[in-house]
């Protein structure tokens, strides 16, 4: 079946911009998460969204980031007035049910703010 | 210091050598440890978990656990160009949680 995919694939903006960024997950998965990755990092925990339950949001850096996941599924994280240090890749992973099931992950979308 | 640490590399080996990718961490409570690969461009996917210490085989992999010295490391056995990737560890407490705490990773060529 089709695995996680994540669009755009490469977004360039300004400093100042907001950007969104999309995900889609494994069908029929309810956890969702994201990550991000810069360059010389390991993975960075972002938030965790589990079916209905109100989101782990405890990884997002500022108040100028936000997720939403509509009907269970799609997700959405926004970032608003980029600034330069929120150039890295955003990586969307989803697993069947629990926290602990195995993370799938996408692609990611290289996010260049100049 | 980081909790994980991991050599960036990049580890150049020839076809057929064994590999060793290795992470340190300080947290003496993690125990559940994972090793992913990452090709370029891709997201990473999950190749080897173990719990606590010990040994785990897969095929050509073999990870271990070594809880006293803190100290992980992945064994990749005649090595392909195939595997040429970022390796990442990435550990937590127990399996329960999803907060992973990830490596920087290791770039390995396996040069044909």
């Amino acid at each position: 079946g089709a695995g996680v995919s994540q669009s755009p694939s490469n977004k360039v903006t300004e400093k100042g911009k907001d950007v969104e960024l999309r995900c889609d997950p494994i069908s029929g998965h309810t956890a969702l998460y994201w990550y991000r990755q810069s360059l010389g990092q390991g993975l960075e925990f972002l938030i965790y969204f589990q079916g209905n339950s109100a989101p782990d949001k405890s990884g997002l850096p500022s108040d100028r980031f936000s997720a939403e996941r509509t009907g269970g599924s799609v997700s959405t994280l926004t970032i608003q007035r980029t600034q330069q240090e929120d150039s890295a890749v955003y990586l969307c992973a989803s697993s069947l049910v629990r926290g602990t099931d195995t993370q799938y992950f996408g692609p990611g979308t290289r996010l260049t703010v100049l | 210091q980081k909790e994980v640490e991991q050599d960036p590399g990049p580890l150049s080996v020839p076809e057929g050598a064994i590999v060793s990718l290795n992470c340190t961490y300080s947290n003496s409570a993690f125990q559940y440890f994972m090793w992913y690969r990452q090709y370029s461009r891709k997201g990473p996917e999950l190749l080897m978990y173990t719990y606590s210490s010990g040994n785990k085989e897969d095929g050509r992999f073999t990870a271990q656990v070594d809880k006293s010295s803190k100290y992980i490391s992945l064994f990749i056995r005649d090595s392909q160009p195939s595997d040429s990737a970022t390796y990442l560890c990435a550990m937590s407490p127990t399996s329960g949680t999803y907060k992973y705490i990830f490596g920087t990773g290791t770039r390995l060529k396996v040069l044909a």
